[in-house]
């Protein structure tokens, strides 16, 4: 089992609509998590860091369970430029950065 | 500032061949990593360094050498190319540690026949 898993989709979902990712970690002891997106073939940018009191970026919003040990984005309004690939990213404690699998959003008209 | 630079963008090897991956980064950041990316994968981790004479195992790090002699240069080193490495290589760097936003060179498509 991966250390950081996510749904990959491909959530195909009208422009206006709102869709939410879930990510899951197993190591309890990860301590910085975030989220990335990718466009095709190209190198992913950080999108955003989710922090343990949940974060809002415009139509972004992030949170964090730590009980349940999973990560959420949620994308309100989507746009036909959010089509791309979503990768939750978790830290931890030895130093690694390990990334899920990423999840495909494709926003159609 | 180039940011994080890597070199060949496109290559093409027969299996048993050895080459090195080349990353380079001018921001001074002290942690640099390097991720392969194959299909319903993601990203995962083969080597990363959190700063010059250090470097540790990620992931995947089986096939695959590397060496942090300067803050700048993280190279990956394939030591005999298999088929199953054909993938696209990332190299990454970030101010300190991975807790720290990752800045991702624009990789390297690697194929072994």
């Amino acid at each position: 089992r991966k250390e950081v898993e996510q749904d990959p989709g491909p959530f195909n979902v009208p422009e206006g609509a709102t869709v939410a990712f879930n990510c899951t970690y197993s190591n309890s002891a990860s301590q910085s998590f975030f989220w990335y997106r990718q466009d095709c073939r190209k190198e992913p940018k950080l999108l955003m860091s989710v922090y343990s009191s949940g974060n809002e970026d415009g139509r972004f919003t992030a949170q964090l369970n730590r009980a349940s040990q999973y990560i959420s984005l949620l994308i309100r309004d989507s746009k036909l430029s959010d089509s791309a690939t979503y990768l939750c990213a978790v830290y931890n404690q030895g130093g690694k950065l390990i990334f899920g699998q990423g999840t495909e959003l494709s926003v159609k008209p | 500032n180039a940011g994080v630079t890597q070199t060949p963008k496109f290559q093409v090897l027969k299996t048993g061949q050895s080459m090195t991956l080349q990353c380079a980064q001018d921001m001074n950041h002290e942690y640099m990593s390097w991720y392969r990316q194959d299909p319903g994968m993601g990203l995962r981790l083969i080597h990363y360094s959190v700063g010059a004479g250090i470097t540790d195992q990620g992931e995947v790090p089986n096939g695959y050498n590397v060496s942090r002699s300067t803050t700048e240069d993280f190279p990956l080193r394939l030591l005999s190319a298999a088929p199953s490495q054909t993938s696209v290589y990332f190299c990454a760097s970030s101010y300190r540690t991975g807790r720290s936003e990752q800045f991702f060179g624009p990789g390297t498509r690697l194929t072994v026949l």
